[in-house]
């Protein structure tokens, strides 16, 4: 079965420091990533995705970047935090249902992010 | 124009009622849909899939989309206060998911 693996759970990091969350898959092969944030009471914003090694799509304008160096690890980075940074951070994968078109996605436990 | 959208509530039913939670989106190229349940301060959890037109049943829980008026509901019958959690249509779109912005659903007992 496939799981999902992203750690830490929480964080608590100055302002300008820099940040690295990571992401695994296991159990399923190429599946498409995403990196999403919530802020509190808010939905989920998309930040990136990606449909296959070095392949990231940025959605927003932001502090943060995104990297793919193998199949199944997604990572969320950042130089300098802002405090607009804070936020709870899911990372997700889904498969590919085939014309574009995806099967559900399922998320990891999160990483809440508090920047100070 | 957001590109799902859906009421924020907070939704309040009395325990064993109907709960009916819907969503729209704007990209008729839209193929895939999706219902999560998010309880506070944990990640969505997946509760229906629904790819074509009509309803979809599982246990208490109904989905039905109609892709003419770009529309996806979320049916939940005898509502436990269980069920009390941030309900969130999702929608694919060329490879992306795009998430509304939950709506909250309350059961009182």
């Amino acid at each position: 079965s496939q799981t999902i693996h992203q750690w830490p759970a929480t964080l608590v990091q100055p302002v300008g420091s820099p940040l690295s969350l990571e992401c695994t898959v296991e159990g399923t092969s190429n599946p498409n990533l995403y990196w999403y944030r919530q802020a509190a009471g808010r939905g989920l914003q998309l930040l990136f995705y990606s449909v296959g090694i070095g392949q990231i799509s940025s959605e927003v304008p932001q502090n943060l970047s995104a990297s793919r160096p193998q199949d199944r690890q997604f990572i969320l980075s950042s130089k300098k935090l802002l405090l607009s940074d804070s936020g709870f951070y899911l990372c997700a994968w889904s498969g590919v249902r085939g014309r574009g078109s995806n099967t559900e996605a399922f998320f990891g436990q999160g990483t809440r992010l508090t920047v100070v | 124009q957001k590109e799902v959208e859906q009421n924020s509530g907070p939704l309040s039913v009395p325990e064993g009622a109907i709960a009916s939670l819907n969503c729209t989106y704007s990209d008729r190229g839209s193929q895939s849909f999706f219902w999560y349940r998010q309880y506070s301060g944990k990640s969505p959890e997946l509760i229906m899939s629904i790819y074509s037109n009509g309803d979809k049943e599982d246990g208490r829980f109904t989905a039905q989309l109609n892709k003419a008026s770009q529309y996806v509901s979320l049916l939940i019958r005898d509502s436990q206060p269980s069920d009390s959690a941030t309900y969130l249509c999702a929608v694919n779109r060329a490879g992306k998911l795009i998430f509304g912005q939950g709506t909250e659903l309350s059961v009182k007992p």
